[in-house]
């Protein structure tokens, strides 16, 4: 099962700051790997997919790179809304697997 | 817009049968991979397994021995069923539907709901 590991755990930045995430994978997931926002109380909600590809509707602040083992997500500039925990996963091998997530605080 | 909903029991006895269905709304249930997904509370989220429209299947290998996932096309639900449920099973019950013709990568997911195991 390949692990994801994320960082940092928290984040604290203030609106309008950029944010930069990390997700590094135990072995190659290639671009295989997705991030995903999730607010208390909600289901998860797709930002990116295989890397770099925003999702429908997604901000274009949102933004993702990385191949092989190492991936970030970056959001330009801070929105209040941005505020939440993040996840990464990825869907090279089975069981898809996600990371342990960042929480962006004010 | 395409909307999922979970329905099902909140409370489950140990050793019970966890049995949860998901009724896709505003867009057919055929030609897309369904997922089952949960997430403990407080904690990270883990991928139960995905049933594509046709009916064939792929789950967890930790979870493999309990779980069932089927398919209503002319219903347009999909359902999860796990056995031997203990408290570690309790979870917020996510279903899912896959990205195009990506099993894995879920773009529209239904708002979740909270199975507590106990006695």
């Amino acid at each position: 099962e390949i692990v994801l590991t994320q960082s940092p755990a928290t984040l604290s930045l203030s609106p309008g700051e950029r944010a930069t995430l990390s997700c590094r994978a135990s072995q190659s997931v290639s671009s295989y790997l997705a991030w995903y926002q999730q607010k208390p109380g909600q289901a998860p909600r797709l930002l990116i997919y295989d890397a770099s590809n925003r999702a429908t509707g997604i901000p274009a602040r949102f933004s993702g790179s990385g191949s092989g083992t190492d991936f970030t997500l970056t959001i330009s500039s801070l929105e209040p809304e941005d505020f939440a925990v993040y996840y990464c996963q990825q869907r090279t091998n089975w069981p898809p697997t996600f990371g342990g997530g960042t929480r962006v605080e004010i | 817009q395409v909307q999922l909903q979970e329905s099902g029991p909140g409370l489950v006895k140990p050793s019970e049968t966890l049995s949860l269905t998901c009724t896709v709304s505003g867009g057919s249930i055929s030609s897309y991979y369904w997922s089952w997904i949960r997430q403990p509370p407080g904690k990270g989220l883990e991928w139960i397994g995905y049933i594509y429209y046709s009916g064939s299947t792929n789950y967890n290998p930790s979870l493999e021995s309990r779980v069932t996932i089927s398919v209503d096309t002319s219903k347009n639900q999909f359902s999860l069923k796990l056995t031997s449920v203990t408290a570690a099973d309790t979870a917020v019950y996510y279903c899912a539907r896959g990205l195009n013709n990506d099993a894995y990568t879920n773009d529209f997911w239904g708002q979740g709901t909270l199975v507590t195991v106990s006695s």
